[in-house]
């Protein structure tokens, strides 16, 4: 079954702790995205990822982290810095990033509160 | 500065109609268009991609249209049914730059049997 699968669905954070979000594609797709999404809000670029060991910020990347140490993994860890962080959390994919290759297929998503 | 308008007001129409939902935007210069849907608490999905020199384009019971003078997007469903009943989203990526499309907030569809 390919696709992209994301985990944890719910997670929960502590003050001051950083939280880890996994991504895992099976598409064999170059590029991989994160961006975060609130409630009446658009989707916001967090960090994209063209190949393997080469990251972007987006637009809202103050707070987080990632890493691509392989093709199919796209981890976001969200730092003790990131202020407010309760939001609904979508990874995606695409062939590339150059035009009609940027087609995205999304996760499920990983709903992130704050304790 | 760029923006991308959905009607942030839900569409409210009865099964049977054609909806019609908006996507205005300006100070973009657009390589392409996407339409995506997204149900409650799952990631969006690709519906169509439409081109900045295409005017129209179809697939099954959608449609979308592309007026670059009038800097808007028109996606249509038609014999709308309640399983229809979504929130959808346009995506705009420019062109002499990076493709990566900026999403609007989309508008909810409920279609009412």
């Amino acid at each position: 079954d390919g696709g992209i699968t994301q985990s944890p669905k719910y997670l929960f954070r502590k003050e001051g702790q950083n939280v880890t979000l996994s991504c895992e594609q099976n598409l064999n797709h170059d590029a991989m995205y994160w961006y975060r999404q609130d409630p009446g809000q658009g989707l916001r670029l967090i960090y994209y990822s063209q190949i393997v060991n080469d990251f972007q910020k987006g637009d809202i990347a103050e707070g987080y982290s990632v890493s691509r140490e392989k093709k199919e993994s796209f981890p976001l860890t969200v730092t003790s810095a990131q202020k407010n962080p309760t939001a609904f959390y979508l990874c995606a994919s695409s062939q590339g990033i150059v035009f009609v290759k940027n087609i995205q297929y999304f996760g499920a998503g990983t709903r992130l509160s704050v304790l | 500065s760029q923006k991308i308008e959905q009607n942030s007001e839900a569409l409210n129409i009865q099964e049977g109609k054609t909806a019609t939902l908006t996507c205005n935007y300006t100070n973009y210069s657009p390589a392409y268009l996407q339409w995506y849907r997204q149900d409650p608490g799952r990631g969006p999905v690709f519906l169509l991609l439409i081109r900045e020199n295409e005017k129209e384009k179809r697939k099954e019971r959608l449609k979308v249209t592309f007026d670059t003078t009038l800097k808007q997007s028109l996606f249509h469903i038609t014999a709308s049914q309640p399983a229809d009943s979504a929130t959808y989203l346009c995506a705009l990526a420019s062109s002499g730059g990076s493709y990566i499309p900026t999403f609007g907030r989309g508008t909810s569809l409920i279609v009412h049997p």
